[in-house]
């Protein structure tokens, strides 16, 4: 497909249970960025990669969570030891370039519950 | 500091009237993004529009257009002769240009949209 594609769509885990998320961004994209959307939430920003370079992991909310792109292409993101606080729907995004004046494009996300 | 608000948590509209959508915005950085999304319910964050903060003309794009007030710091978007399916949350969002370069976005908390029949 042409677009931003991540799976799965739908995770449940149990607390504690290590999970892998995917992303696949539109070939040729250089900018991806990972999301964390709580229920009723605007999105919160994870991590940021240019290539497969992650220049910026402000965003993740503690050491259980990983991300990684060593291709440039798909990325994973990984949270291990999940806790219900992880429930949330995680958002990627692509964009051509590295540069602040162009719209990303975003996947459907993945909804993980933790129960 | 919240950089982006949404005033609005939830909007009616009836049907082929047009409605605004409110966002204020603060930065300090002279070159910034502003964007707007939609978000049906599949998820998916669907890019509108787009206004650049060196752009003399307010953006528009089909029966979008954003209301453009760098004095004011804002960026309402308005969505002329509303359709069913404009029904969805609504974000807006901004890209600082300076930073380290991750020109990450910055969400409000949404607007909820309901297009009456």
């Amino acid at each position: 497909g042409a677009g931003v594609s991540q799976s799965p769509r739908y995770k449940v885990a149990k607390r504690g249970q290590d999970v892998a998320l995917r992303c696949d961004p539109i070939s040729g994209h250089v900018s991806l960025f990972w999301y964390q959307q709580a229920l009723g939430q605007g999105p919160e920003f994870l991590t940021y990669f240019q290539n497969e370079a992650q220049l910026d992991k402000s965003g993740l909310p503690s050491d259980r969570f990983f991300a990684e792109r060593p291709e440039g292409s798909v990325s994973t993101l990984k949270i291990q030891r999940t806790q219900q606080e992880d429930s949330a729907v995680y958002l990627c995004a692509s964009g051509p370039r590295g540069d602040w004046d162009t719209e990303a494009f975003f996947g459907q996300g993945t909804r993980l519950t933790v129960v | 500091a919240q950089k982006i608000t949404q005033t609005q948590p939830g909007m009616f509209v009836q049907e082929k009237e047009a409605v605004t959508l409110d966002c204020t915005y603060d930065t300090s950085d002279p070159s910034y993004g502003l964007f707007w999304y939609k978000q049906p319910s599949s998820g998916e964050m669907i890019f509108l529009i787009y206004q650049g903060s060196y752009d003399q003309q307010n953006a528009t794009e089909g029966r979008y257009s954003l209301n453009f007030q760098k004095a004011r710091k804002s960026a309402n978007l308005v969505i002329s002769a509303s359709q069913l399916g404009d029904s969805a949350m609504y974000f807006c969002a901004m890209r600082e240009g300076r930073g380290s370069g991750t020109y990450k976005y910055i969400f409000g908390t949404g607007t909820r949209l309901k297009v009456l029949a």
